[in-house]
């Protein structure tokens, strides 16, 4: 079954609103959190991350809140952007030596003009 | 300058043959990765290296063996092609002691 759940599976928004994307997971042990953004035909690009100590990160427009107990985040984007459409996953890492990454199914956003 | 190279970008294969697929990181990383992306299905870690030794292997069948000639070099070679290994195969890096992954442009593998 899915360690990583992602909701919605698409969305899409108008040019300057506030895009929230999901993601819940399973395992407790999980202790890094990435975000990816891909655009079709391309490798995922790290796009922002967080640790499972802290609530919150910001990277301009890019916000991640982080619900630990409820084992649930989200990636919020601010001014949403017509270059911002793209295929967003999250992504929790397993602890240990090999640093593996896994995947949810991802958000596919349109931002529309 | 593309950090990370895939080689090739596009590949179609024939059922049963078999194929090489190169990945080589200019980051100065240690640790090394293939994931592969299938339709309908989360990107899926496969194999992990770190300074050329496997780490993790992921992957039950023997028909892929990742090979690391160089430090900055991980190729994938998948032997006795199926039309389900039809996917999109993705390259990725580490600096040891860090938490990011950097991943490559990707191969699409098309096998018939």
């Amino acid at each position: 079954q899915q360690q990583v759940r992602q909701s919605p599976q698409s969305l899409t928004v108008w040019e300057g609103e506030t895009a929230i994307l999901n993601c819940s997971y399973e395992n407790s042990a999980f202790d890094y959190f990435p975000w990816y953004q891909q655009f079709p035909g391309e490798g995922p690009a790290l796009l922002i991350s967080i640790l499972s100590v802290s609530n919150k990160k910001e990277d301009g427009r890019f916000t991640i809140f982080f619900n630990k107990r409820e084992k649930k985040l989200s990636l919020h984007i601010a001014d949403s952007q017509p270059g911002d459409s793209a295929t967003y996953f999250c992504a929790a890492r397993v602890t240990g030596n090999t640093r593996k990454l896994i995947f949810g199914l991802g958000t596919t956003l349109q931002v529309q003009p | 300058d593309p950090k990370i190279i895939q080689k090739p970008k596009y590949l179609v294969a024939v059922t049963g043959s078999e194929k090489i697929l190169i990945c080589e990181q200019y980051l100065g990383h240690n640790a090394m990765y293939w994931y592969r992306q299938s339709a309908k299905k989360p990107l899926e870690f496969m194999f992990s290296y770190s300074y050329q030794k496997l780490m993790d292997n992921q992957t039950a069948s023997s028909r892929f063996q990742p090979q690391s000639s160089k430090k900055n070099h991980l190729d994938l070679q998948i032997t006795a092609l199926k039309p389900d290994d039809s996917a999109t195969y993705f390259c990725a890096s580490r600096r040891t002691g860090d938490y990011e992954q950097y991943f490559g442009p990707g191969t699409r593998l098309t096998v018939l």
